[in-house]
């Protein structure tokens, strides 16, 4: 079955500086990748996701994703962090053919510091 | 928002008591899933419904019971629950294709369940 690992449990980064998630996955095939921000008391929000084609990817707020299909990997990153990106952040992964179930890593807390 | 409404927002309840959660989705779509959220664990994806069908469930307790009157409604009936069932409990909807599996989930903001 697909799964993802989010290594952190929590990222600290200054206001200003570059922020980096990062997400792992296993899939018997090729896989379609998620990210999702959780603001506190929130449900979970779509930020962009990887279904085939260009390798980076663009989503919402100024975040964008590499996927590396030798490495495994579906890092969230954004170069300017903001104090209000402060949030939990979400990977999942999709096997389109596995069961096709979409599964969360435990996600990870991002702390941007003033 | 995104479309996704769930009521009620928070939920304090015993273990005898018996209550419904609602979700109702405003996005035309034809699957939608309640998955269970516990402090530093993945979310726990509980059950789906697909076209009104229940199409997953994932060795949930009986004490948990879906119903699907609609594509657009989705319910959650709870009774008899313990403890260790307080957890946020997220309703999603998404389009499912031929493809399937392309297009994003879209979350409600959840109810946080107390189980006293």
């Amino acid at each position: 079955a697909q799964s993802v690992a989010q290594p952190e449990d929590q990222v600290n980064v200054a206001e200003g500086n570059p922020l980096t998630v990062k997400c792992t996955y296993s899939v018997s095939g090729n896989p379609y990748l998620f990210w999702y921000v959780q603001y506190p008391n929130r449900g979970l929000q779509f930020l962009l996701k990887y279904i085939t084609g260009d390798n980076l990817v663009k989503g919402s707020y100024g975040f964008e994703a590499e996927f590396n299909k030798s490495q495994t990997s579906f890092h969230l990153k954004k170069p300017s962090a903001l104090v209000s990106d402060s949030a939990l952040y979400f990977c999942a992964v999709r096997d389109p053919y596995g069961n096709n179930r979409l599964a969360f890593g435990k996600g990870n807390q991002v702390v941007v510091i003033p | 928002e995104t479309g996704v409404t769930q009521t009620p927002r928070h939920l304090v309840m015993g273990m005898t008591n018996k209550k419904s959660l609602k979700c109702e989705q405003h996005l035309g779509h034809n699957a939608m899933y309640w998955y269970k959220q516990s402090a530093k664990k993945p979310l726990e994806l509980m059950f789906v419904y697909s076209l009104e069908e229940r199409v997953e469930n994932n060795s949930v307790p009986s004490r948990f019971s879906p119903e699907c009157p609609n594509s657009s409604h989705l319910f959650l009936h709870l009774h008899t629950l313990q403890p260790e069932d307080s957890a946020l409990y997220l309703c999603a909807s998404s389009q499912e294709g031929e493809a399937g599996g392309l297009h994003e989930q879209f979350f409600g903001p959840g109810t946080r369940l107390t189980v006293l």
